[in-house]
């Protein structure tokens, strides 16, 4: 299979933690990455490589993968985390990228 | 910093052919091992990533627009552009161009990098 799949919304109360997961046979050999989109704006990426953050992306942010399945997750999340995020991998066939649906997270 | 920018037109005709070209100003495009790639989001909806290069002319494309798809790169002046034909009002989205890197971690691992801003390409008569 090439997709992704995440759930449409997700909120969070300012300040806690919140989990965004993202499941795909793809996963299985193929890490994760993550972007964070807000309005009006291109996507940033949040997390490489499964686990990784670039440079300047705040330490609250962190991922982890199990089987089909990749996880972005925020601790503590901000008002400034309200966005829509997209995972990304390449798909089984190795050559391709896929996008999950996109998860919008609300900071309540 | 690798500053991204796109050019092209921001309305294309019905069956005509979208065409759109990004500068990389930021650094080499054949220096680093990177590819570079096209993703486009349908307002209000997700990221369809659209394909990629690399400088020395390998290509892959989402097999549902790949019959359509031409992506190039031109060393000489720093660019990589997109030509995607037979468009029509489904193809109207915002079109980014974006740089792709690799880690190895242990496997190798590809992300989107940098981003330009995004143009908006609107298919009407």
């Amino acid at each position: 299979s090439s997709e992704l799949t995440q759930d449409p919304a997700v909120s969070v109360a300012l300040g806690q933690t919140v989990r965004i997961t993202c499941q795909g046979d793809s996963l299985r050999s193929s890490y994760a990455s993550w972007y964070q989109q807000k309005p009006g704006q291109a996507p940033v990426l949040v997390i490489f490589a499964k686990d990784k953050r670039p440079s300047g992306m705040p330490h609250r942010f962190s991922g982890s993968s199990s089987g089909n399945t990749a996880s972005l997750t925020i601790t503590g999340a901000q008002a400034e985390d309200e966005a829509d995020y997209y995972c990304n991998s390449r798909d089984t066939s190795g050559h391709h990228f896929v996008f999950g649906g996109g998860t919008k997270l609300t900071v309540l | 910093q690798v500053p991204l920018q796109e050019s092209g037109p921001g309305l294309v005709k019905p069956s005509q052919t979208l065409s759109l070209t990004c500068t990389v100003s930021g650094g080499s495009i054949n220096s680093g091992g990177y590819y570079w790639s096209w993703i486009r989001q349908h307002p209000g909806k997700g990221l369809e990533w659209i394909g990629y290069i690399h400088y020395r002319g390998t290509t892959y494309y989402n097999p549902s627009l790949k019959s359509r798809v031409i992506i190039s790169v031109d060393t000489s002046k720093n660019q990589f552009s997109l030509n995607l034909s037979s468009v029509t009002a489904a193809d109207t989205a915002f079109y980014y161009c974006v740089r792709v890197d690799f880690v190895h971690a242990p496997m190798v691992s590809y992300f989107f990098d940098y981003w330009d801003q995004g143009t908006l390409v609107t298919v009407s008569s």
